[in-house]
């Protein structure tokens, strides 16, 4: 069974461009969690969907960041405009259902110069 | 405010002998913990969980063991392999909300 697959591994882009970033979840799984990884504030949680539908974004840290999932299968989470301290590894995780371990994707790492 | 503390950032163990890692959580609403796994580059790994219910579970070489009163949870290895070598997570949840809360990570490093 394939994970949950994110893209793209790796980008680097300039502050000011918009940025989007791609998760497919495991097939038959409900809930999808988006991540962020730093050295400062470790591994939190920014937002999570259950049956595609948003429920919490309260880690969202500000209006820049969007996430959307406009499908089971899809999700993406999008900065505009991106700064550097936005600069972090992002994860994309999910779990069949809000209750059930969450399994994680291999992370984007994003640079922004 | 840390809701959920890894108080060592690293341990060393010899191959064959018992790792221990520790978790200390604030929250007493939290009724659901995790432990991950983590390798350099790849995303965080599920390995063992144990609810509120419970003060202990087992699974192969890895034991979870819960102590409500204290608010601490602790992932025994046994016996411990090179390749466990791998950062260690515990999260903790309030079940029903999907939250997970991490913990900020233990180095683990085995010794061949």
């Amino acid at each position: 069974d394939a994970g949950v697959i994110q893209s793209p591994r790796h980008e680097v882009t300039e502050m000011g461009q918009e940025v989007t970033l791609r998760c497919k979840p495991i097939s038959g799984h409900n809930s999808l969690f988006w991540y962020r990884q730093t050295m400062m504030r470790g591994l939190e949680l920014l937002i999570y969907f259950n049956n595609n539908v948003p429920i919490d974004d309260s880690g969202m840290p500000e209006d820049r960041f969007s996430a959307k999932m406009p499908n089971a299968s899809f999700s993406t989470l999008k900065i505009q405009p991106s700064e550097p301290r936005d600069s972090a590894v992002y994860f994309c995780a999910s779990s069949q259902t809000r209750n059930q371990p969450q399994h994680f994707g291999d992370g984007t790492r994003l640079s922004i110069l | 405010d840390q809701q959920v503390k890894q108080n060592s950032p690293s341990l060393s163990v010899q191959e064959g002998r018992i790792s221990i890692l520790n978790c200390d959580y604030t929250n007493s609403m939290f009724d659901y913990f995790l432990w991950y796994k983590k390798y350099p580059a790849e995303g965080p790994t599920f390995l063992i969980s144990i609810s509120s219910i419970k003060d202990k579970n087992e699974d192969g070489r890895f034991t979870v063991f819960l102590n409500k009163s204290a608010k601490h949870l602790s992932l025994h290895i046994v016996p411990s392999q090179p390749g466990d070598s791998a950062v260690y997570f515990c999260a903790a949840s309030v079940s029903n909300t999907g939250k997970l809360i991490f913990g900020q990570g233990t180095t683990l490093q085995v010794k061949p």
